[in-house]
């Protein structure tokens, strides 16, 4: 198994502009999550999903878009980029019946915006 | 809302001194309790959790910690490090079982030196 997957590791965007981060994930996972980490900060939650085609927003949603039409795939779209959202973005899945909640996350994708 | 502190921002061990990281959780009811470290360029990996139980739970690599209900602790433990443990280590915590996010502290960054 892959794990958790996400592209592209590293992305600079100027001001306004839009892109989405991927993430995959190969584990038949039904739970997927997105954090981003600032230092100083730890880790906060951006939106997640219980499962194909529910989505519910996380501690910091604003500027952010997820869709998850596959149970595989959950992507996050930066809308209008600025410069808070200069970060390092983790997805993370774990098991949809797992009482310990452990959650497998990916590599990152360090975003700068300009 | 639940919230989680970690009191130690930067730690700096010599290899061979022991090791422990304060964490504590605001939460009054049924927790989860997980230590992640993320070792430089890497992505985040568990190593331990708190379910229920024993609560002293071991990990990977001579870790362990103990969870204290009354004082709402999950205090990271290792007798001796090596070079090989400098990274940054996360306390995180789950307690809303219908959402299985996490909520992270700010992070610990261990430094140790040969």
């Amino acid at each position: 198994n892959a794990g958790v997957t996400q592209t592209p590791k590293f992305q600079v965007l100027k001001t306004g502009q839009s892109m989405t981060l991927q993430c995959a994930q190969d584990m038949n996972h039904e739970y997927m999550s997105w954090y981003r980490q600032d230092p100083g900060m730890g880790l906060r939650l951006i939106h997640y999903s219980v499962g194909a085609g529910i989505t519910d927003q996380g501690e910091v949603p604003n500027g952010y878009n997820v869709s998850r039409s596959t149970t595989e795939d959950f992507p996050l779209r930066l809308l209008s980029a600025a410069p808070s959202q200069t970060s390092v973005y983790f997805c993370a899945s774990s098991y949809s019946d797992s009482g310990p909640y452990e959650q497998y996350f990916g590599p990152g994708t360090r975003l700068t915006v300009t | 809302a639940q919230s989680v502190s970690q009191h130690n921002h930067h730690v700096i061990l010599s290899e061979a001194a022991s090791l422990e990281l304060g964490c504590n959780y605001s939460y009054g009811g049924t927790v989860n309790l997980f230590w992640y470290v993320q070792y430089p360029g890497q992505h985040l990996q568990l190593l331990l959790k708190y379910f229920s139980g024993d609560p002293l739970v071991k990990g990977i690599k001579g870790f362990e910690a103990e969870f204290i209900k009354s004082k709402f602790s999950f205090n990271l433990r290792k007798p001796s490090v090596q070079w090989s443990d400098t990274a940054e280590y996360f306390c995180a915590v789950n307690s809303d079982t219908g959402r299985r996010a996490l909520t992270f502290g700010s992070g610990t960054r261990l430094q140790v030196q040969p």
